[in-house]
């Protein structure tokens, strides 16, 4: 059964940066992106971007100058840094595996991690 | 970005009954259309995917479809464990969009 473990320091202060890993257990690590996501209460659900194990990735251009997205297929995680983060970036952040239909295109986010509280202090 | 509308925010049901979600896509998104279940404290799950697949391991008792921009979610006969909130996707473009959910109370 494939589970997906996230960690990371869910406290920063402005201007600081966010930086999150999520770690896949079980399955296979290829055939997927992987994923990121966050929920507020004032924005919901928001996807953040997607990487797969060749590096091929895909960002929400409403957050792409601060994003990075890396994979490490040896160690099987999937990392997510966001820069210069406000109180804006406040939520909870997910790590999640995309599913990828036969044709190509994304079918769903299947697999979730357990989410990590992000707070910003000024 | 392709906006997603659920509707209503929130809806109240007892055990047993058939309730309907309802979510529009602002513009064509075939059936790319996802629906996922969330309770308090907990990540979303994946139900229904593709506007009609069940999901492997869920209930038989949900259901989706697809008219057009308009998706609905059903759940016939709800049980206890059903009452949580429903959140609409679509797989159709990034950036990758969800409603705003549906509360789904007794």
């Amino acid at each position: 059964q494939v589970q997906l473990q996230q960690w990371g320091a869910g406290l920063l202060k402005s201007s600081e940066t966010l930086s999150l890993t999520c770690a896949v257990q079980g399955g296979s690590f290829s055939g997927y992106y992987w994923t990121w996501l966050r929920q507020s209460p004032g924005k919901g659900l928001e996807w953040i971007g997607e990487s797969n194990q060749s590096g091929s990735r895909n960002y929400n251009p409403s957050l792409q100058r601060r994003v990075t997205i890396s994979v490490d297929t040896s160690k099987r995680w999937f990392s997510l840094k966001l820069s210069s983060v406000t109180a804006a970036d406040m939520a909870m952040y997910y790590c999640a595996r995309a599913r990828i239909a036969a044709a190509g295109h994304l079918e769903a986010f299947d697999i979730w991690g357990r989410g990590t509280m992000v707070t910003v202090s000024s | 970005d392709i906006q997603m509308t659920q509707s209503p925010s929130s809806l109240s049901a007892s055990v047993g009954d058939r309730v309907t979600f309802t979510c529009r896509a602002s513009q064509t998104i075939s059936t790319y259309l996802n629906w996922y279940q969330q309770k308090p404290g907990r990540a979303p799950n994946l139900l229904i995917y593709d506007a009609s697949s069940l999901q492997s391991g869920v209930p038989s008792r949900f259901s989706g479809s697809r008219s057009g921009t308009y998706f609905t979610l059903t759940i016939t006969g709800v049980q206890p464990e059903d009452f949580a909130t429903y959140y609409c996707q679509q797989s159709f473009s990034t950036p990758y969009t969800f409603g705003q959910g549906t509360s789904l109370e007794i």
